[in-house]
Protein backbone atom coordinates (compact mmCIF):
# COMPACT_ATOMS: atom_id res chain seq x y z
CA UNK A 1 0.00 0.00 0.00
CA UNK A 2 0.56 3.71 -0.34
CA UNK A 3 3.16 4.90 2.59
CA UNK A 4 4.66 8.05 3.50
CA UNK A 5 8.26 8.35 5.11
CA UNK A 6 9.36 11.33 6.64
CA UNK A 7 13.02 12.06 8.60
CA UNK A 8 12.84 11.42 12.28
CA UNK A 9 13.47 14.15 14.35
CA UNK A 10 12.99 15.93 16.93
CA UNK A 11 15.28 19.00 14.71
CA UNK A 12 16.35 21.68 16.56
CA UNK A 13 18.02 24.42 14.82
CA UNK A 14 18.99 28.12 15.51
CA UNK A 15 16.94 31.18 14.64
CA UNK A 16 17.77 32.28 10.81
CA UNK A 17 19.35 28.64 10.27
CA UNK A 18 18.51 26.93 6.89
CA UNK A 19 15.81 23.97 7.15
CA UNK A 20 15.33 21.05 5.52
CA UNK A 21 13.00 18.30 6.70
CA UNK A 22 13.04 15.42 4.27
CA UNK A 23 9.88 13.51 3.02
CA UNK A 24 9.71 10.45 0.59
CA UNK A 25 6.70 8.31 -0.40
CA UNK A 26 5.94 4.79 -2.04
CA UNK A 27 2.80 5.07 -4.29
CA UNK A 28 1.21 4.34 -7.50
CA UNK A 29 0.46 6.30 -10.15
CA UNK A 30 0.62 9.93 -9.34
CA UNK A 31 -0.99 11.37 -6.09
CA UNK A 32 -1.31 14.83 -4.65
CA UNK A 33 1.62 15.67 -2.01
CA UNK A 34 0.90 17.60 1.10
CA UNK A 35 2.47 19.36 4.01
CA UNK A 36 0.57 20.29 7.04
CA UNK A 37 1.97 22.22 10.04
CA UNK A 38 0.83 21.10 14.01
CA UNK A 39 1.27 24.18 16.72
CA UNK A 40 1.19 22.84 20.38
CA UNK A 41 -2.62 21.71 21.10
CA UNK A 42 -3.78 22.72 17.87
CA UNK A 43 -5.24 20.95 14.92
CA UNK A 44 -3.29 20.12 11.21
CA UNK A 45 -2.76 23.35 8.97
CA UNK A 46 -2.40 23.13 5.37
CA UNK A 47 1.10 24.53 4.65
CA UNK A 48 1.09 23.83 1.11
CA UNK A 49 0.74 21.13 -1.41
CA UNK A 50 1.66 20.03 -4.88
CA UNK A 51 -0.36 17.83 -7.49
CA UNK A 52 1.82 17.09 -10.08
CA UNK A 53 5.46 16.02 -10.50
CA UNK A 54 7.81 19.28 -10.91
CA UNK A 55 5.39 21.64 -9.38
CA UNK A 56 6.62 23.48 -6.54
CA UNK A 57 4.72 24.33 -3.51
CA UNK A 58 5.15 27.13 -1.86
CA UNK A 59 3.76 29.17 2.08
CA UNK A 60 5.35 31.45 4.53
CA UNK A 61 8.73 30.73 3.32
CA UNK A 62 8.23 27.08 2.55
CA UNK A 63 8.87 25.68 -0.12
CA UNK A 64 8.80 22.10 -1.43
CA UNK A 65 8.52 20.38 -5.07
CA UNK A 66 7.04 17.54 -6.04
CA UNK A 67 9.63 15.05 -7.66
CA UNK A 68 8.50 11.78 -9.35
CA UNK A 69 11.99 10.62 -10.38
CA UNK A 70 13.27 10.12 -6.54
CA UNK A 71 9.61 10.02 -4.98
CA UNK A 72 10.36 13.01 -2.63
CA UNK A 73 8.70 15.99 -1.03
CA UNK A 74 11.45 17.54 1.15
CA UNK A 75 10.39 20.46 3.00
CA UNK A 76 12.34 23.42 2.73
CA UNK A 77 13.03 27.09 4.65
CA UNK A 78 15.88 29.63 3.87
CA UNK A 79 15.44 31.36 7.38
CA UNK A 80 13.78 29.65 10.11
CA UNK A 81 12.20 31.80 12.98
CA UNK A 82 11.21 30.75 16.68
CA UNK A 83 7.33 30.84 15.70
CA UNK A 84 8.12 27.93 13.16
CA UNK A 85 8.15 25.33 16.13
CA UNK A 86 5.82 22.76 15.08
CA UNK A 87 5.16 19.28 13.96
CA UNK A 88 5.43 19.00 10.45
CA UNK A 89 3.54 16.06 8.48
CA UNK A 90 4.09 14.63 4.81
CA UNK A 91 1.24 13.52 3.16
CA UNK A 92 -0.28 12.10 0.48
CA UNK A 93 -3.46 11.45 -1.40
CA UNK A 94 -4.58 9.53 -4.52
CA UNK A 95 -6.24 10.91 -7.03
CA UNK A 96 -10.21 9.76 -6.62
CA UNK A 97 -9.35 8.81 -3.01
CA UNK A 98 -10.39 10.67 0.07
CA UNK A 99 -7.96 8.86 2.96
CA UNK A 100 -4.99 11.14 3.45
CA UNK A 101 -1.39 8.73 4.13
CA UNK A 102 0.29 10.49 6.82
CA UNK A 103 3.75 10.18 7.99
CA UNK A 104 5.28 10.27 11.06
CA UNK A 105 5.58 13.54 11.67
CA UNK A 106 9.03 15.59 12.53
CA UNK A 107 9.05 17.70 15.64
CA UNK A 108 11.10 21.25 15.13
CA UNK A 109 12.18 23.12 17.53
CA UNK A 110 13.80 26.73 16.97
CA UNK A 111 15.95 28.42 19.55
CA UNK A 112 16.39 32.28 19.67
CA UNK B 1 -8.30 28.13 3.19
CA UNK B 2 -11.75 26.38 3.87
CA UNK B 3 -12.85 26.59 7.45
CA UNK B 4 -13.27 23.62 9.90
CA UNK B 5 -14.27 24.15 13.34
CA UNK B 6 -14.87 21.78 16.38
CA UNK B 7 -16.90 22.08 19.39
CA UNK B 8 -16.00 21.50 22.18
CA UNK B 9 -12.60 22.51 22.16
CA UNK B 10 -11.29 20.76 25.51
CA UNK B 11 -13.78 17.91 27.50
CA UNK B 12 -13.40 16.35 31.26
CA UNK B 13 -16.24 14.24 32.11
CA UNK B 14 -16.59 11.38 34.51
CA UNK B 15 -16.12 8.14 33.99
CA UNK B 16 -18.89 6.07 32.26
CA UNK B 17 -20.21 9.51 30.67
CA UNK B 18 -20.58 9.53 27.07
CA UNK B 19 -19.31 12.56 25.47
CA UNK B 20 -20.56 13.90 22.18
CA UNK B 21 -17.92 16.30 19.49
CA UNK B 22 -18.88 18.14 17.19
CA UNK B 23 -17.50 18.92 13.44
CA UNK B 24 -18.50 21.41 11.43
CA UNK B 25 -17.14 22.86 7.42
CA UNK B 26 -18.21 26.46 7.89
CA UNK B 27 -17.92 27.85 4.37
CA UNK B 28 -18.36 24.66 2.82
CA UNK B 29 -20.35 21.41 2.15
CA UNK B 30 -18.54 17.92 2.73
CA UNK B 31 -20.35 14.94 2.14
CA UNK B 32 -17.19 13.11 3.83
CA UNK B 33 -15.44 14.00 6.97
CA UNK B 34 -12.49 11.74 8.48
CA UNK B 35 -12.24 11.65 12.47
CA UNK B 36 -8.71 10.81 13.64
CA UNK B 37 -7.48 10.30 16.91
CA UNK B 38 -3.62 11.51 18.04
CA UNK B 39 -1.94 10.14 21.20
CA UNK B 40 1.05 12.73 21.95
CA UNK B 41 3.83 12.85 20.02
CA UNK B 42 2.31 10.64 17.84
CA UNK B 43 1.14 11.00 14.11
CA UNK B 44 -2.85 10.46 13.15
CA UNK B 45 -4.80 7.48 13.56
CA UNK B 46 -7.53 7.06 11.18
CA UNK B 47 -10.58 6.13 13.35
CA UNK B 48 -13.87 6.46 10.75
CA UNK B 49 -14.58 8.06 7.78
CA UNK B 50 -18.38 9.81 7.69
CA UNK B 51 -20.56 10.09 4.95
CA UNK B 52 -23.13 12.05 5.15
CA UNK B 53 -27.12 10.03 4.55
CA UNK B 54 -25.17 6.98 5.16
CA UNK B 55 -23.24 4.87 8.03
CA UNK B 56 -19.83 5.59 8.78
CA UNK B 57 -17.01 3.11 7.90
CA UNK B 58 -14.72 2.22 10.65
CA UNK B 59 -11.43 1.71 10.63
CA UNK B 60 -9.71 -1.89 11.48
CA UNK B 61 -9.85 -2.00 15.45
CA UNK B 62 -12.42 0.65 16.33
CA UNK B 63 -15.12 -0.06 18.31
CA UNK B 64 -18.32 1.11 15.95
CA UNK B 65 -20.65 0.96 19.54
CA UNK B 66 -17.73 3.17 21.50
CA UNK B 67 -17.49 5.44 18.94
CA UNK B 68 -20.88 6.78 17.33
CA UNK B 69 -20.61 9.02 14.37
CA UNK B 70 -23.37 10.88 12.74
CA UNK B 71 -23.27 12.76 9.87
CA UNK B 72 -26.19 14.55 10.01
CA UNK B 73 -26.02 17.55 7.28
CA UNK B 74 -23.17 18.45 4.67
CA UNK B 75 -21.96 20.71 7.22
CA UNK B 76 -22.07 18.75 10.16
CA UNK B 77 -20.40 15.47 11.66
CA UNK B 78 -20.79 14.28 15.02
CA UNK B 79 -18.64 11.68 17.36
CA UNK B 80 -20.18 9.81 20.65
CA UNK B 81 -18.02 8.69 22.69
CA UNK B 82 -19.72 6.32 24.84
CA UNK B 83 -19.40 5.09 28.34
CA UNK B 84 -15.84 6.72 28.17
CA UNK B 85 -12.85 5.45 30.26
CA UNK B 86 -9.87 6.77 30.64
CA UNK B 87 -8.34 5.31 28.19
CA UNK B 88 -10.43 7.33 25.99
CA UNK B 89 -8.42 10.12 26.77
CA UNK B 90 -7.10 11.33 23.50
CA UNK B 91 -7.19 14.33 21.25
CA UNK B 92 -9.45 13.96 18.38
CA UNK B 93 -9.32 15.92 15.75
CA UNK B 94 -11.68 16.10 12.44
CA UNK B 95 -10.93 16.85 8.67
CA UNK B 96 -13.04 17.36 5.61
CA UNK B 97 -12.16 17.36 1.89
CA UNK B 98 -13.23 20.06 -0.50
CA UNK B 99 -13.95 19.77 -4.17
CA UNK B 100 -10.18 19.91 -4.83
CA UNK B 101 -10.14 16.86 -2.52
CA UNK B 102 -7.15 19.45 -0.23
CA UNK B 103 -8.16 18.27 3.30
CA UNK B 104 -8.76 20.78 6.04
CA UNK B 105 -8.54 19.81 9.49
CA UNK B 106 -10.44 21.17 12.66
CA UNK B 107 -8.29 22.60 15.97
CA UNK B 108 -8.74 19.59 17.90
CA UNK B 109 -10.86 18.23 21.07
CA UNK B 110 -8.83 17.18 23.64
CA UNK B 111 -10.73 14.77 25.87
CA UNK B 112 -9.85 13.74 29.44
CA UNK B 113 -11.67 11.02 31.03
CA UNK B 114 -11.32 11.01 34.58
Amino acid sequence: GDSVTQMEGPVTLSEEAFLTINCTYTATGYPSLFWYVQYPGEGLQLLLKATKADDKGSNKGFEATYRKETTSFHLEKGSVQVSDSAVYFCALIQRGAQKLVFGQGTRLTINP
Amino acid sequence: GAVVSQHPSWVICKSGTSVKIECRSLDFQATTMFWYRQFPKQSLMLMATSNEGSKATYEQGVEKDKFLINHASLTLSTLTVTSAHPEDSSFYICSAPTRTDTQYFGPGTRLTVL
